[in-house]
């Protein structure tokens, strides 16, 4: 199992530029994060999923849209990229609600806009 | 805030050595869990304890925590160089949602 994969890697846009990260994950879980971690500040929630065709905010959803059309794929999406919203940005899964279960984490993406 | 508050934010021991980490939070918790990153990695999941346990063990993992007073402590003994990583106490509150705390950076060396 690959567990949780994210595309792309590493990003570099212009302000005003617009961007789809991709998560995927092959254990069939039911729920699904994006985060955001700015240095020296743990991750913030920006939406999350409780399954296929759900999605809801979560700490800092501003400036951000996401889509789950399939299970396996959480999608995030910034309309206009903002210098703000430079960071490294997490996808992470688990299956049921995350009090009770651990989540499983991607290996993030470094986004830089400048 | 309602994030864990990381004690030390930064800790650097010799291999062998015990490292002990702490978190005190404010808010009412369902659980509380200790999660590892590396280095440019994602966070791979230690050690969950529930709002009615008061240890728990995993390996070279103690974790405590003490809800009256609001802390929960991480213990690695025997450490080792490939310990070296950034540790976060997560809060699960009662929302269902993840509260990350800024994390303690552990670096152990050889």
């Amino acid at each position: 199992n690959a567990g949780v994969t994210q595309t792309p890697k590493f990003r570099v846009l212009k302000t005003g530029q617009s961007m789809t990260l991709l998560c995927a994950q092959d254990m069939n879980h039911e729920y699904m994060y994006w985060y955001r971690q700015d240095p020296g500040m743990g991750l913030r929630l920006i939406h999350y999923s409780v399954g296929e065709g759900t999605t809801a905010k979560g700490e800092v959803p501003d400036g951000y849209n996401v889509s789950r059309l399939k299970k396996q794929n959480f999608l995030l999406g910034l309309e206009s990229a903002a210098p703000s919203q430079t960071s490294v940005y997490f996808c992470a899964s688990s299956p049921g609600r995350g009090f009770y279960n651990e989540q499983f984490f991607g290996p993030g993406t470094r986004l830089t806009v400048l | 805030s309602q994030q864990g508050e990381e004690d030390p934010q930064a800790l650097s021991i010799q291999e062998g050595e015990n490292a002990t980490m702490n978190c005190s939070y404010k808010t009412s918790i369902n659980n509380l869990q200790w999660y590892r990153q590396n280095s440019g990695r994602g966070l791979v999941h230690l050690i969950l304890i529930r709002s009615n346990e008061r240890e728990k063990h995993s390996g070279r993992l103690r974790v405590t925590l003490d809800t009256s007073k609001k802390s929960s402590s991480l213990l690695i003994t025997a450490s080792r160089a490939a310990d070296t990583a950034s540790y976060f106490c997560v809060l699960s509150s009662n929302t269902g949602k993840l509260i990350f705390g800024q994390g303690t950076t552990l670096q152990v060396k050889p």
